[in-house]
């Protein structure tokens, strides 16, 4: 059983340019969790979405970032016109019920956006 | 509101010692702690989980944790470190606004031979 599946691993953008993150979840995981680490940080949370639903944005910056779990495929986080501070690690984390306190979120190797 | 204080941001042990981190948690019902590792470049694996039960808690890899509700803390341990143990260690909290977890900010283990 393969684990949460993130791509690419590293990912290089210049100002301003698009940074697309992708995760795809274990199998039979419908749930998807986006986390942010900055340098020196812990991890931060972003977004919690179910299949095709939005469930908790609280975590998003307000601007550039957007995230989607399709019916089929896997769950994107999109950063627009990235900006030297958008460098950071992401992870996604998935697990097999959502919204409750007792999840175990199973965590991706996370995608290393650095920005120049 | 919700928060999870690691109070040692780097410890160092020598391989063989015992090792215990803190974890000091702020919440107002019955928490739902975790903690995770995670080696350099790589993602985070779950070490060991707190739900309810027996304080003591009993990981992977010879790690265990104790949840002192009078303290507010869940600090992990294990009784001899090797240096494959070296690596970064967040406590975290399950949030009660849609299971999101609440990490705290890490401590560095470093393991001297």
């Amino acid at each position: 059983n393969a684990g949460v599946m993130q791509n690419p691993r590293h990912l290089v953008r210049r100002r301003g340019q698009e940074a697309r993150l992708r995760c795809s979840p274990m199998k039979g995981h419908s749930h998807v969790y986006w986390y942010r680490q900055l340098p020196e940080e812990g991890l931060k949370f972003m977004v919690y979405l179910q299949k095709e639903n939005i469930i908790d944005e609280s975590g998003m910056p307000k601007e550039r970032f957007s995230a989607e779990f399709p019916k089929e495929g896997p769950s994107i986080l999109r950063i627009q016109q990235v900006v030297r501070g958008d460098s950071a690690a992401y992870f996604c984390a998935s697990s097999p019920l959502g919204g409750q306190r007792t999840d175990t979120q199973y965590f991706g190797p996370g995608t290393r956006l650095t920005v120049l | 509101a919700q928060s999870v204080t690691q109070p040692d941001i780097h410890i160092t042990v020598s391989e063989g010692a015992s090792l215990e981190l803190r974890c000091n948690y702020s919440y107002g019902a019955t928490p739902y702690l975790f903690w995770y590792v995670q080696s350099p470049g790589q993602g985070l694996q779950l070490l060991l989980k707190y739900f309810s039960g027996d304080t003591l808690v009993q990981g992977i890899k010879g790690f265990e944790a104790e949840f002192k509700r009078s303290q507010s803390s869940f600090n992990l341990r294990k009784p001899s470190v090797h240096w494959s143990d070296a690596a970064e260690y967040f406590c975290a909290v399950g949030s009660n606004q849609g299971g999101k977890l609440i990490f705290g900010q890490g401590t560095e283990l470093s393991v001297k031979p």
